[in-house]
């Protein structure tokens, strides 16, 4: 089947580590996203990336790195400089950069111990 | 990035009830999608609208693209348990990325 998938489900850290959350598509999508959701707000965009190594910092860059190596893969990197790291990360793609429908994986929720 | 006005933030329904929901902005955006997320999972895209005025269904699910281009309904015909969840809006804005509204939490009334 044809999906984005995202792991861990669940993920803890204590404070002053990095973490690194996978993001996998076999949807053959160009363009791929990563957002931050927090309760009772919208989704964030982090970073996005429109094709194989190249990369965009969204609205919410600071303290997150990504890197795009692979078409198919799309790994965010939470690190210490995030200062308020606990929250659901959505991975999203699209067929192309500017095509308006984005596919969502089933999330990551993070949590700092 | 800017964000939609997306009202009511929740609502309860009774089964068989036909509820609405609407975004709005102060800006003009080229397409309007709606999402649905089932607690603990992505959002799932429920309808994508592209041009002004359009007015789209899917099943049950009914949602108009204003005029104005400034705003979106979504109305919930005959609903059912399964309705429940969280909906998002989602507009377009000139640089293709998206901004989402808060959600409207839908709830079953006791």
């Amino acid at each position: 089947d044809g999906g984005i998938t995202q792991s861990p489900k669940y993920l803890f850290r204590k404070e002053g580590q990095n973490v690194t959350l996978s993001c996998e598509q076999n949807l053959n999508h160009d363009a791929m996203y990563w957002y931050r959701q927090d309760p009772g707000q919208g989704l964030r965009l982090i970073y996005y990336s429109q094709i194989v190594n190249d990369f965009q910092k969204g609205d919410i860059a600071e303290g997150y790195s990504v890197s795009r190596e692979k078409k198919e893969s799309f790994p965010l990197t939470v690190t210490s400089a995030q200062k308020n790291p606990t929250a659901f990360y959505l991975c999203a793609s699209s067929i192309v950069p500017d095509h308006n429908e984005q596919f969502f994986g089933p999330g990551t929720r993070l949590t700092v111990l | 990035g800017q964000q939609l006005n997306q009202s009511p933030q929740s609502m309860f329904i009774q089964e068989g009830e036909d509820v609405s929901m609407n975004c709005t902005s102060s800006s003009i955006f080229n397409t309007w999608l709606w999402y649905k997320q089932d607690p603990g999972e992505g959002p799932v895209l429920l309808i994508a609208l592209y041009k002004a005025g359009e007015l789209t269904s899917n099943g049950r699910l009914t949602a108009q693209f204003g005029i104005t281009r400034k705003d979106s309904f979504l109305n919930i015909s005959a609903s059912i348990p399964s309705d429940v969840g969280i909906y998002f809006c989602a507009g377009q804005r000139s640089d293709y990325k998206l901004s989402f509204g808060a959600g409207t939490t839908v709830t079953v009334r006791a």
